[in-house]
């Protein structure tokens, strides 16, 4: 693995099915981020985490929730997925939360389709 | 409440300049990120300013004014390759960033 993965590429989902939505980053980041991408919208944060152990809420948090258990793994997950959950879900880390140049490294993206 | 704007498209010659605004308005101010995206791809790392002033790389320059609300991307010596959407980022007083629209960069031969 370098950098960082998701999982699954792209999905179409039924409404009322939960779905999971994996990301793994092998940098040792600190600090990892949920964002859904709509078309004509900036990227929307949905939750974060600072570190392993703590989860925050973003600006569109309402029907996801997030889990970190380790420093690696930040999966997202639709409870009872609905069609306005219809995006591209991209999943980030950075090195530390907080001041400086700390960039964002984003993975591939996760397409996914509720009908 | 927290505003992030961009022209939503432009179009460039190739080996042309072209700059890019960026004005917001957060609540806030802990530093600007300027991202690359190309279609269907993940957003990239360009350039972060949080001092007022200029910092370039390569052809690549981005300049801030913090008491105007303001920042731009420039871009010289367009190259094809350089079609892709460009976000602005303000990371705010709770040290989450804000992300504008993105602005579609069209580059024509």
């Amino acid at each position: 693995i370098a950098g960082i993965t998701q999982a699954p590429t792209s999905q179409i989902l039924a409404a009322g099915r939960r779905m999971t939505l994996r990301c793994t980053q092998d940098m040792r980041h600190n600090a990892m981020y949920w964002y859904r991408q709509d078309l004509g919208l900036g990227l929307r944060l949905i939750h974060y985490s600072n570190t392993a152990g703590t989860t925050g809420k973003g600006e569109v948090p309402d029907g996801y929730s997030v889990s970190r258990a380790n420093t690696d793994d930040f999966p997202l997950t639709l409870a009872s997925a609905v069609p306005s959950q219809t995006s591209v879900y991209f999943c980030a880390s950075s090195v530390q939360a907080g001041e400086g140049g700390n960039e964002q490294f984003f993975g591939p993206g996760t397409r996914l389709t509720v009908l | 409440g927290q505003n992030i704007d961009q022209p939503t498209e432009m179009t460039a010659t190739e080996g042309a300049i072209v700059q890019i605004n960026c004005t917001y308005q957060t609540s806030g101010f802990n530093g600007l990120f300027w991202y690359q995206q190309h279609a269907g791809e993940a957003p990239t790392f360009l350039s972060y300013n949080v001092l007022d002033g200029l910092e370039e790389k390569g052809r690549f320059s981005s300049f801030l004014s913090r008491s105007k609300g303001y920042s731009y991307l420039l871009l010289k010596e367009l190259q094809m390759k350089d079609s892709a959407s460009y976000l602005c980022a303000v990371r705010d007083s709770n040290y989450q960033l804000i992300w504008g629209a993105g602005t579609k960069l069209i580059i024509k031969p």
